[in-house]
Formats: structure tokens, sequence, C-alpha cells
């Protein structure tokens, strides 16, 4: 199976650089998603890496190093909408492509 | 261009009851796949259907859950003789293929009393 892992809960200010990692644990890895979901809302995709490296679109940036089994979510200037749980899933390679989420970090953006 | 559809939002039953979720997937996917998200945890994954084949069904319990995607019409997750820990957000995920990002359903919160 695969075991992700990431911090239950984050803080940070608004205007400010915020770094949600994600390391995971799995054989056959073939891509690393990113979600937000606010409180009772639906996941909403953010990024996605399959190869090493950052991949950035606008205010975020993921970043993935295969090798250490390892991700982060970047967030830049931060805004008090940013306030949310931030959703690490991993697809394995099988002929099921299903994904298997972590269990969210819940970041709180103060004024 | 519609995104995922789920209906109904919210659905109340008693215990004993059957409980019916309906998604409709994003225009042109199609592959759905079925979470199920408790309070405060995570999406667990229960099943990966592609028109009218379960390609994954590892997630889903053996006895009461039930998942299809016909040829013509919504992808449905039967949940028969609902109990209490049935209660959670169920969430429809769609994609255009297999290597290709879940984009999600508003969910359907079931409450069993």
């Amino acid at each position: 199976g695969q075991n992700i892992d990431q911090p239950t809960e984050m803080t940070a200010t608004e205007g400010a650089i915020v770094q949600i990692n994600c390391t995971y644990q799995t054989s056959g890895f073939n891509g690393l998603f990113w979600y937000q979901q606010h409180a009772g809302e639906a996941p909403t995709f953010l990024s996605y890496n399959v190869l090493d490296g950052l991949e950035e679109k606008g205010r975020f940036s993921s970043f993935l190093s295969r090798s250490k089994g390892y991700s982060y979510l970047l967030l830049k200037e931060l805004q008090m909408k940013d306030s949310a749980s931030y959703l690490c899933a991993v697809r394995v390679n099988t002929n099921a492509g299903k994904s298997t989420f972590g269990d969210g970090t819940t970041l709180t953006v103060k004024p | 261009n519609a995104g995922v559809m789920q209906n109904p939002r919210h659905l109340v039953r008693r215990r004993g009851q059957e409980a019916r979720l309906r998604c409709s997937p994003m225009k042109g996917h199609s592959h759905v796949y079925w979470y199920r998200q408790l309070p405060e945890e995570g999406l667990k994954f229960m099943v990966y259907l592609q028109k009218e084949n379960i390609i994954d069904e590892s997630g889903m319990p053996k006895e009461r859950f039930s998942a299809e995607f016909p040829k013509e019409g919504p992808s449905i997750l039967r949940i028969q003789q609902v109990v209490r820990g049935d209660s959670a957000a169920y969430f429809c995920a769609s994609s255009a293929g297999r290597e290709e990002p879940q984009y999600f359903g508003p969910g359907t919160r079931l409450l069993v009393l």
C-alpha cells in the first residue's frame, strides 16, 4: 500500500510564504497531486508533478523529488482566502490508476 | 463546460433504508472515482469505474455497498441497509483518462439517523 504523511496543521501570516510538505512511501509511483479543500466544499485541483522539479502556477508552486519520496506545495503572498485544507495525493502505476490521499494539512492564514 | 455534478447534495436516511448517490462526470470524462470523507479526516478511495466496468473496488466494503456506471446515465453509488457509521460526505471525481487529474463534484452529505 501507500503511506502519505503531511503535517496536520500550519499557521501563517497574510502576505507571507508557506511551504507544506508531503512525504510518501510507495512502489510504482506515477504522479503526485495537490488539492485545496475549503471546509464543507469539494477538493479543487491545484497541481500535478510526475517528474522531479518545480512546477509554478501563479502564487502556487509544487516541487517533487522522487528519489526522496518528497513533495512540497509553496504558497506565496498568502491571502485570507488561502485558509483551507491542502491534500497531497499519490498515484501508483497500476491498472487502477487510483490516487491515495493524505489526511491533509489545515492551513490558517492570520491577518 | 459543466463540472462534475452530484445529487442529492444532502441526504437523510433512517437506519436500514437505502441510499442512492448519483454522479454525472464532467463532459468528455469516462473515468469516475468515488471517495468517502468522514469529518476531520482525509479522502478515502472507494471505487474506480470506467463506462460499464468496475476497474478497482478495493476501497469499497464488500457488503451493502455497490457501484455502477452504465452506458447511459450517471454513476450510482448504492448503500443498502444504512447504518449510522455510513454518515459521511461522499465525493465523486472524474478524469479524462487514467493518467489525468481528477476533478471533484460538490459531494453528497449523507446523514443516517
